[in-house]
C-alpha cells in the first residue's frame, strides 16, 4: 500500500514567520519528491522537488529530505497572507518513473 | 498549447448519466495523467498513458471509468452511469518523457452528480 501521510491542519502561522508542513512517506525505495501548492479552486502548481538526503534551498522555501527517517518537510520563511494554500506532498514511489502519489495535504493559514 | 487544457471547466449530471471529460497535454508532453481529487482530499490516481499506450489504470474505481487516448495526445475520461459518489474534481496532468518529474495540471472539471 502507497501511503503519504500529511496533517490536514490547518496550521496557523503569523505574517513573517515560519511555517513547517511535514510529510512521511511508507515505500522505503522511493527516490522523488514534489511539494505542490493548491490555492482553494485551483490546480496544483509545483513549488519544490528533491531527490537527495539534505536541504534544498529556493527562495523563502526549504525542502529537507530523510530517507532513514522516510520524512520530508518544507519549510516557508517569511510567510506571506499569499501563502495560505493547502499543500501536497508528492512521492513516485518505487521502482521509480511511477505516478505520483499525493497526501491529502496540510492547509496552511498565514494571518496578517 | 501553454498549459493542460481540460474542458467542460463545470459538469452537472443527473445520476446514471455518461459523461466525457476532455483533456489536451502541453504539446510534446508524452505522459498524461488522470487524478480525481474529491473536496478537501489530496488527489488520487486513476491512470496514465505514455503517447497513446495506457500503462496503468490500477486507480479507476469502476468497470464505470474508462479512458483513451487514441493518437497520443488530447485524452478523454469517460464515466458510464454515474452515481453521487463520482462527484469531484477530475484533474488532468501531463509531463515530458519521463513520469517522475514535474507534472503540469489542468484546472481540472468539477462533476457534480444530482
Amino acid at each position: 500500500q502507497k501511503e503519504v501521510e500529511q496533517n490536514s491542519g490547518p496550521l496557523s502561522v503569523p505574517e513573517g514567520a515560519i511555517a513547517s508542513l511535514n510529510c512521511t512517506y511508507s515505500d522505503r525505495g522511493s527516490q522523488s519528491f514534489f511539494w505542490y501548492r493548491q490555492y482553494s479552486g485551483k490546480s496544483p502548481e509545483l513549488i519544490m522537488f528533491i531527490y537527495s538526503n539534505g536541504d534544498k534551498e529556493d527562495g523563502r522555501f526549504t525542502a529537507q529530505l530523510n530517507k532513514a527517517s522516510q520524512y520530508v518537510s518544507l519549510l516557508i520563511r517569511d510567510s506571506q497572507p499569499s501563502d495560505s494554500a493547502t499543500y501536497l506532498c508528492a512521492v513516485n514511489p518505487p521502482p521509480g518513473n511511477t505516478p505520483l502519489v499525493f497526501g491529502k495535504g496540510t492547509r496552511l493559514s498565514v494571518i496578517a | 498549447g501553454a498549459g493542460v487544457s481540460q474542458s467542460p471547466r463545470y459538469k452537472v449530471a443527473k445520476r446514471g448519466q455518461d459523461v466525457a471529460l476532455r483533456c489536451d497535454p502541453i504539446s510534446g508532453h508524452v505522459s498524461l495523467f488522470w487524478y480525481q481529487q474529491a473536496l478537501g482530499q489530496g488527489p488520487e490516481f486513476l491512470t496514465y498513458f505514455q503517447n497513446e499506450a495506457q500503462l496503468d489504470k490500477s486507480g479507476l474505481p469502476s468497470d464505470r471509468f474508462f479512458a483513451e487516448r487514441p493518437e497520443g495526445s488530447v485524452s478523454t475520461l469517460k464515466i458510464q452511469r454515474t452515481q453521487q459518489e463520482d462527484s469531484a474534481v477530475y484533474l488532468c496532468a501531463s509531463t515530458t518523457d519521463r513520469v517522475d518529474t514535474e507534472a503540469f495540471f489542468g484546472q481540472g472539471t468539477r462533476l457534480t452528480v444530482v
